[in-house]
């Protein structure tokens, strides 16, 4: 079973609209949220992250909203650009240990 | 900076072969992992490692078996190999707080 949940598995919007990527989690062990980058051929690399004791980090376009007592938060891409499509993970680590683990993935498609 | 080296890029085996996957880092981290990327599914977590000859299992170790002989290298080894194998399989290192994880661009597997 999936530990971290991602509501889409693709999203398309155009160019300078906000995209806004959704995930959950249940456990309650996760406090820390990265979201990871991904273009093809290439490995994962991290974007922006937020621990469980903020509700919102900002940085540039990318802003991360977070609900502890729903276990939710997103990814808002404020102004998107086509360099902006890519796969986007939400991952969750848990306090414990030093395993992350992700959801299934966003595939956004920014169109010019 | 680091890099993460994995090899082979493209790996080709016989269904019920056992196949070695190979990962190497020069950040110097104490931690290093292997996932399995699977489209739909994500990022699976199969093995990680806290340290030399450390080995943790993961969501999804069965199958597979690992090895951390040196801080700088994580092998993974798919013990039988079936059709349903095929997928990308990415190793990535972290510091002890595992805030970031750096990927490598993957192996990808095919089973004939």
């Amino acid at each position: 079973q999936q530990q971290v949940r991602q509501s889409s598995q693709s999203l398309t919007v155009w160019e300078g609209e906000t995209a806004i990527l959704n995930c959950s989690y249940e456990n309650s062990a996760f406090d820390y949220f990265p979201w990871y980058q991904q273009f093809p051929g290439e490995g994962p690399a991290l974007l922006i992250a937020i621990r469980s004791v903020s509700d919102k980090k900002e940085d540039g376009r990318f802003t991360i909203f977070f609900n502890k007592r729903e276990k939710n938060l997103s990814l808002h891409i404020k102004d998107s650009q086509p360099g902006d499509s890519a796969t986007y993970f939400c991952a969750a680590r848990p306090y414990n240990n030093n395993a992350p683990r992700f959801g299934a993935g966003t595939k956004l498609s920014v169109k010019p | 900076g680091g890099i993460i080296t994995q090899t082979p890029k493209f790996l080709i085996g016989q269904e019920g072969q056992k196949l070695t996957l190979k990962c190497q880092q020069n950040f110097n981290h104490d931690t290093m992992y292997w996932y399995r990327q699977d489209s739909g599914k994500g990022l699976r977590l199969i093995y990680y490692s806290i340290t030399e000859n450390d080995l943790q299992k993961g969501d999804l170790s069965e199958g597979y078996d690992a090895s951390r002989e040196k801080k700088s290298s994580f092998s993974l080894t798919v013990t039988s190999a079936q059709k349903n194998e095929m997928a990308v399989f990415l190793c990535a290192s972290s510091p002890d707080s595992a805030e970031t994880l750096y990927f490598g661009s993957g192996t990808r597997l095919t089973v004939l």
